[in-house]
Parts: C-alpha cells; sequence; structure tokens
C-alpha cells in the first residue's frame, strides 16, 4: 500500500480566499506530481516536481502555485480561489531507476468546493 | 502530441460475462498502466506493461500490450459486482511533458447482478 497523505480531504471555501492543499509521502519517491480531476472526467496534470528545488507546470494550465523544498512534501496553493477550481486534486509520486520512472502512486485526493 | 483513447468509456455489463476494454495511443511508448479508480476514491494501479507483447492478469483481469499496434487492452473474465469502477488506462509521454503520464478519459464499469 502507498504511503502518500493528502490534507484536507475535503474543502468549502468562499471565493477570494487562499488555501493550500497538503501532500506528503513516505517512499523517498523522488519525482511528485498534482492532477485535477472533475468528476467522472480524466486526468489532467497540473505540476511536477523532480526533486527539490524542482517545479514544473503540467499540460493543463493552472492558476495554482507549488513548492517543494523537502523531498517529502509537496504542497499547492491558490492564492485566490473561484468557483473554476471546484474540482478533485490528487497527488501523486513515483521513483526514478534506470531512466524511466517507476509507477505512479496516489494519494486519496482532496476535494474542493469553492463557493 | 501524444492522445490516448479509451472505448468504450461505459460499459454496463452482467456478473459473469466478459468483456475487453481499448486503449489506443497515438505515438510510440514503451510503457502503459491501468489504473482503477472506485467513485470519490482515488487511483488504485492495476498492471504496468513493460514491452511489446507484455500480458498481465491479477484475478478476473488480464491486460496486455501490443506496441507495434499502440493497443492496449484489459480483458475481464466472468464479471462479478466488485469490478465495477472507473477503470484508466496511462501512457508515458516521452515528448512534451518530460516522462509524465497522459491518460485516458476512462471506462466506467458496471456490473450487474
Amino acid at each position: 500500500e502507498a504511503d502518500i497523505y493528502q490534507t484536507p480531504r475535503y474543502l468549502v471555501i468562499g471565493t477570494g480566499k487562499k488555501i493550500t492543499l497538503e501532500c506528503s509521502q513516505t517512499m523517498g519517491h523522488d519525482k511528485m506530481y498534482w492532477y485535477q480531476q472533475d468528476p467522472g472526467m480524466e486526468l489532467h496534470l497540473i505540476h511536477y516536481s523532480y526533486g527539490v528545488n524542482s517545479t514544473e507546470k503540467g499540460d493543463l494550465s493552472s492558476e495554482s502555485t507549488v513548492s517543494r523544498i523537502r523531498t517529502e512534501h509537496f504542497p499547492l496553493t491558490l492564492e485566490s480561489a473561484r468557483p473554476s477550481h471546484t474540482s478533485q486534486y490528487l497527488c501523486a509520486s513515483s521513483r526514478r531507476r534506470e531512466g524511466y520512472q517507476e509507477t505512479q502512486y496516489f494519494g486519496p485526493g482532496t476535494r474542493l468546493l469553492v463557493l | 502530441e501524444l492522445k490516448v483513447e479509451q472505448n468504450p468509456l461505459f460499459l454496463s455489463m452482467q456478473e459473469g460475462k466478459n468483456y475487453t476494454i481499448y486503449c489506443n495511443y497515438s505515438t510510440t511508448s514503451d510503457r502503459l498502466y491501468w489504473y482503477r479508480q472506485d467513485p470519490g476514491k482515488s487511483l488504485e494501479s492495476l498492471f504496468v506493461l513493460l514491452s511489446n507483447g507484455a500480458v498481465k492478469q491479477e484475478g478476473r483481469l488480464m491486460a496486455s500490450l501490443d506496441t507495434k499496434a499502440r493497443l492496449s487492452t484489459l480483458h475481464i473474465t466472468a464479471a462479478v459486482h466488485d469490478l465495477s469502477a472507473t477503470y484508466f488506462c496511462a501512457v508515458i509521454n516521452y515528448g512534451g511533458s518530460q516522462g509524465n503520464l497522459i491518460f485516458g478519459k476512462g471506462t466506467k464499469l458496471s456490473v450487474k447482478p
């Protein structure tokens, strides 16, 4: 079973609030990811990181930002939440081995509702 | 640009029946993943297929990969209700996404008694 954690699991906030979604993994994985998934839809990569002090934007444009100060921690921040940010946010991590990334393990997700 | 297409997107089947979910991708890749997602839950890794002709089986699910045809299949044998979930295939993109995964839209499977 994967050791990757996300908090909060559910969040309801008002428009304009700043929020941070937490993601931690205890597997020592170097690469971490944030995906956005609307109910019943596909996953879209919004951010990823190769390791400490590395952050990259994914395939889907996002108004969120991320940081990677510690290997195990990859928080995602929305400076000013809007209703269009309502979605599920999934964090994942993987290990690099022999030139490729191994299987991604996913956290339980954060369901965000912005009113 | 790598695209991943799954079909069908919705599948309603009776217990005891067999069926196959298809995953096509548009550019060369040698690594394909299948994930399962239960409603309101996160993704669980099912299979990793690493080479042409790879076949993996777990219980009533069997996955295969044909890299020449750019096709993977997920075969369900004698379906049971517990298999009801959404199944995603994902392909490694060595191009613009730096080795990240590109996911299909998912196949929502409903197994009815």
